[in-house]
């Protein structure tokens, strides 16, 4: 069973720095690539941020780019979010997500087709 | 980047109902299309790919249609555990790659 749990969201204050762990089970981790999804409270998803299986490509949501920094590793089958530079507007529900799709460097396809429960992060003084 | 709609926002239904969620691209996407379900309090589900296929150990109530721009979800049969928020996904990108989610359709019970 596919398992994909997710860790280290708190309450952090503006302009603060956080990391959020996925730990993946269940399924071969380093052939997928996996996503890091968001959702704001009373809001839709939003669509932060992918890495292909062996780290080599990451791609970012232009609200997030140059502030966040995914990565993996694969002997610990985790994946990572690296959260810098926080704002208020980052407050959410970090979802990761496998992707039985894949990605290359001219196009990726994406279905996330598994998600751990989440992790909140608030960005509040 | 492409932009995903979604009508209705919200809708009433009864359970036996049938009901049917639009979600249009704002350029065409072939079936590149995945339906997610999303309960209070719980992760996305995947319910449809690529348009028209259903997930595994998903109910065949649950159908999908369309290409190009517009694409619906379509429930047979309304049932009591299917009140929920259902989300569109466009699942094919090239430089720069982004992932978009339509804003939602909350089913709810009349």
């Amino acid at each position: 069973e596919v398992q994909l749990v997710e860790s280290g969201g708190v309450v952090v204050q503006p302009g603060g720095s956080l990391r959020l762990s996925c730990a993946a089970s269940g399924f071969t981790f380093d052939d997928d690539t996996m996503h890091w999804v968001r959702q704001a409270p009373g809001k839709g998803l939003e669509w932060v941020s992918l890495i292909n299986w062996d780290g080599s490509s990451t791609y970012y949501a232009d609200s997030v780019k140059g502030r966040f920094t995914i990565s993996r590793d694969n002997s610990k089958n985790s994946l990572y979010l690296q959260m810098n530079s926080l704002r208020s507007e980052d407050t959410a529900l970090y979802y990761c997500a496998k992707d039985n799709g894949y990605c290359s460097s001219s196009s990726c396809y994406s279905t996330f087709d598994h998600w751990g429960q989440g992790t909140l992060v608030t960005v509040s003084s | 980047d492409i932009q995903m709609t979604q009508s209705p926002s919200s809708l009433s239904a009864s359970v036996g109902d049938r009901v049917t969620i639009t979600c249009r691209a704002s350029q065409s996407i072939s079936s590149y299309l995945n339906w997610y379900q999303q309960k209070p309090g719980k992760a996305p589900k995947l319910l449809i790919y690529a348009a028209s296929s259903l997930e595994s150990g998903v109910p065949s109530r649950f159908s999908g249609s369309g290409s190009g721009t517009d694409f619906t979800l379509t429930i047979s049969s309304l049932q009591p555990e299917d009140f929920a928020t259902y989300y569109c996904q466009q699942s094919y990108s090239t430089p720069p790659i982004r992932f978009t989610f339509g804003p939602g359709t909350k089913v709810d019970i009349k």
